[in-house]
């Protein structure tokens, strides 16, 4: 699976949108690019995932460059509760291989100020 | 719908005894992953399972550790023999199928400490 590289770590003011950035630049053409997010002392929460077009649902957008190299996770306005270590994993599409597991890295701890 | 129930959140094992987690999946899930998180580290992958059969036991520590998930029933973690290095939060996700496309949705996890 194609490794990513996220920032440690970002601040972000309440109800301004935060952008997470994601570089993914050895990903195939046949890889996902997912976002989960871990809250303190609770499981990780899915958000979003995406191929190759922009996605958005009821948390956040996923929007993927042209190359597909990069992707940004955006929460439109940030709250506190928003406080957590975010991760974006890409993983191999088609029933065969290991595409059924999840890579996690380190995430970018995001928090959220008032 | 109700999600994916780990139960108990907290467990305190003495060393040498037995944990057992269990992991009810979302309901229409067949699909189950258990996942450890040390202090301080990241989740790492230790199986994944459909009913009645391990499908890639590959994280998992050759000795102790053992997980099922039957026909009925919660999927069970069980680590015999416990020491110290197994406390950690177990976490259990569930998928509707094996796909890319099919999110893995979590539980809340089981903390283990092991006194």
């Amino acid at each position: 699976d194609a490794k990513t590289t996220q920032p440690t770590s970002m601040d972000c003011a309440e109800g301004r949108a935060a952008n997470l950035p994601c570089n993914h630049s050895t990903i195939s053409g046949n890889e996902y690019v997912y976002w989960y997010r871990q809250i303190h002392s609770q499981g990780p929460q899915y958000i979003i995932h995406g191929l190759k077009n922009n996605e958005t649902n009821e948390m956040a957008s996923l929007i993927i460059t042209e190359d597909r190299k990069s992707s940004t996770l955006i929460l439109p306005h940030a709250t506190l509760r928003d406080t957590a270590v975010y991760y974006c994993i890409v993983r191999v599409r088609g029933s065969g291989g290991s595409n059924y597991k999840l890579t996690f890295g380190k995430g970018t701890l995001l928090t959220v100020n008032p | 719908n109700a999600g994916v129930m780990q139960n108990p959140r907290h467990l305190v094992r003495r060393r040498g005894q037995e944990a057992r987690l269990r992991c009810s999946p979302m309901k229409g899930h067949s699909h189950v992953y258990w996942y450890r998180q040390l202090p301080e580290e990241g989740l790492k992958f230790m199986v994944y399972l459909q009913k009645e059969n391990i499908i890639d036991e590959s994280g998992m520590p050759k000795e102790r550790f053992s997980a099922e998930f039957p026909k009925e029933g919660p999927s069970i973690l069980r680590i015999q023999q416990v020491v110290r290095g197994d406390s950690a939060a177990y976490f259990c996700a569930s998928s509707p199928g094996q796909g890319a496309g099919s999110p893995l949705h979590f539980g809340n996890g089981t903390r283990l400490t092991v006194t």
